[in-house]
């Protein structure tokens, strides 16, 4: 296992397009997180899952944005009639339960609504 | 409500003197506070945390921040900088309760490492 693996690394897209990003975690991380970064700020939390389930959602994650972990393992983020606000760095991170453990990060997926 | 500031934009240091990023956060329970790095268009990489125990606490690349429950800070320290530690530092709580709304990030420290 060599950490959590985001895909794709690059998005560009038109405005108003749907996109989807994939994240696979650590295999043995139950808990899943998606932040969203822009530049100059540091990452915001947008939705958190133990397992299958998605237990948070930050106010951040409009109706335009979901996300999903179907067998509690990888995670799919899509988000519908895309706008160009939308461009940001989105991470995600896994965890074994308990917040002591931390978090280790993906390298993120860039995206550029244009 | 959990929050980290961290008062400076950037940091300046010249190679091989010591360096402080500096941190303070507010949380409701007991804090877990994190420090990660990120270096020009990648995600973040783990450097220390802090659970419970001793205040000084050490990571990689010879980092090492201290707790200071008083303060409400978790400074991060090294006694030589090197100019490869130049990047962006991320200071980040949860709280102890279960991290269910996940980490809470400063805005960061840009640490410029001039030779």
């Amino acid at each position: 296992d060599t950490g959590v693996s985001q895909n794709p690394r690059h998005k560009i897209t038109k405005r108003g397009q749907n996109v989807t990003f994939r994240c696979d975690p650590i295999s043995e991380h139950n808990r899943l997180y998606w932040y969203r970064q822009t530049l100059g700020q540091g990452p915001e939390f947008l939705t958190y899952f133990q397992n299958e389930a998605q237990l948070e959602k930050s106010r951040l994650l409009s109706d335009r944005f979901s996300a999903e972990r179907p067998k509690g393992s990888f995670s799919t983020l899509e988000i519908q009639r895309t706008e160009q606000g939308d461009s940001a760095m989105y991470l995600c991170a896994s965890s074994a339960s308990g917040g002591s453990y931390g978090y280790t990060f993906g390298s993120g997926t860039r995206l550029t609504v244009v | 409500a959990q929050s980290v500031a961290q008062p400076e934009d950037q940091v300046n240091v010249a190679e091989g003197n010591p360096l402080t990023v500096k941190c303070t956060y507010s949380v409701s329970g007991n804090p877990y506070l994190f420090w990660y790095v990120q270096y020009p268009n990648r995600g973040l990489q783990f450097l220390l945390k802090y659970i419970t125990g001793d205040n000084l606490v050490k990571g990689s690349y010879g980092f090492e921040a201290e707790f200071n429950k008083s303060q409400t800070s978790f400074h991060l320290k090294k006694p030589s900088a090197l100019v490869s530690d130049s990047a962006l530092y991320f200071c980040a709580v949860s709280d102890s309760g279960g991290g269910a709304d996940g980490l809470t990030f400063g805005k960061g420290t840009h640490l410029i490492i001039q030779p």
